[in-house]
């Protein structure tokens, strides 16, 4: 049980495209969902989290508009980074929380690279 | 200010062998306590969890972790490693805020 699916694994694509990143909770409700940025040989720090039916809350230093989430249904959020440059290219993982204060159960993450 | 770390950035032990991998944080507070394990190119996957009651918890693959309060640690433990438990592993902490904190992750290297 609580398996996290997210796809694409890997995407490349041109600088300046937009390229959207689903994450679905795929044997239970999720009203809680995280996403993370993960550099090589790093630890994972968390960009925002993402609630159903409200708006993502963004740690400090993440750039709302360039990371948009939506949160529009109990097992499918969606990061879309926006006009994306070199820079933005990481591993992102997301996760998803059955219950409070339970442990977040992750996917498998996703490889983007911009060229 | 709440942290996590972990002291070790990689460990080698050899197959067979015993394994302790370090957390410490800072918390006025009992938080709640997780060991992830992270192969490459992977998601992260639960390793085991402690919330309150029995400070010795036992989570999958043969794993172990005690938290023990007097020294804010949760250090997890195995008796003997297999080859396969070579990968990256974090701690994780919840200060009571849904969130996560992880340490930085101590890569497990295993040598025949």
């Amino acid at each position: 049980g609580a398996v996290v699916s997210q796809h694409p694994s890997w995407v490349i694509c041109k600088s300046g495209t937009s390229v959207k990143i689903e994450c679905r909770s795929l044997d239970f409700q999720a009203t809680t969902m995280f996403w993370y940025r993960q550099f090589p040989k790093q630890s994972l720090m968390l960009m925002a989290t993402s609630n159903e039916g409200s708006k993502a809350t963004y740690e400090q230093g993440v750039e709302k508009d360039k990371f948009l989430i939506n949160h529009a249904s109990l097992t499918l959020s969606t990061l879309t980074v926006t006009s994306a440059h070199p820079e933005d290219s990481s591993f992102y993982i997301c996760s998803a929380l059955t219950a409070p204060n339970q442990p977040q159960h992750f996917g498998d993450g996703t490889r983007l690279s911009i060229l | 200010a709440q942290s996590v770390t972990q002291p070790d950035i990689h460990i080698t032990v050899s197959e067979g062998a015993s394994l302790e991998l370090r957390c410490n944080y800072s918390y006025g507070a009992t938080p709640y306590l997780f060991w992830y394990v992270q192969s490459p190119g992977q998601g992260l996957q639960l390793l085991l969890k402690y919330f309150s009651g029995d400070t010795l918890v036992q989570g999958i693959k043969g794993f172990e972790a005690e938290f023990k309060r007097s020294q804010s640690s949760f250090n997890l433990r195995k008796p003997s490693v297999h080859w396969s438990d070579a990968a990256e592993y974090f701690c994780a902490v919840n200060f009571g805020n849904e969130k996560l904190t992880f340490g930085t992750g101590t890569r497990l290297t295993i040598i025949p």
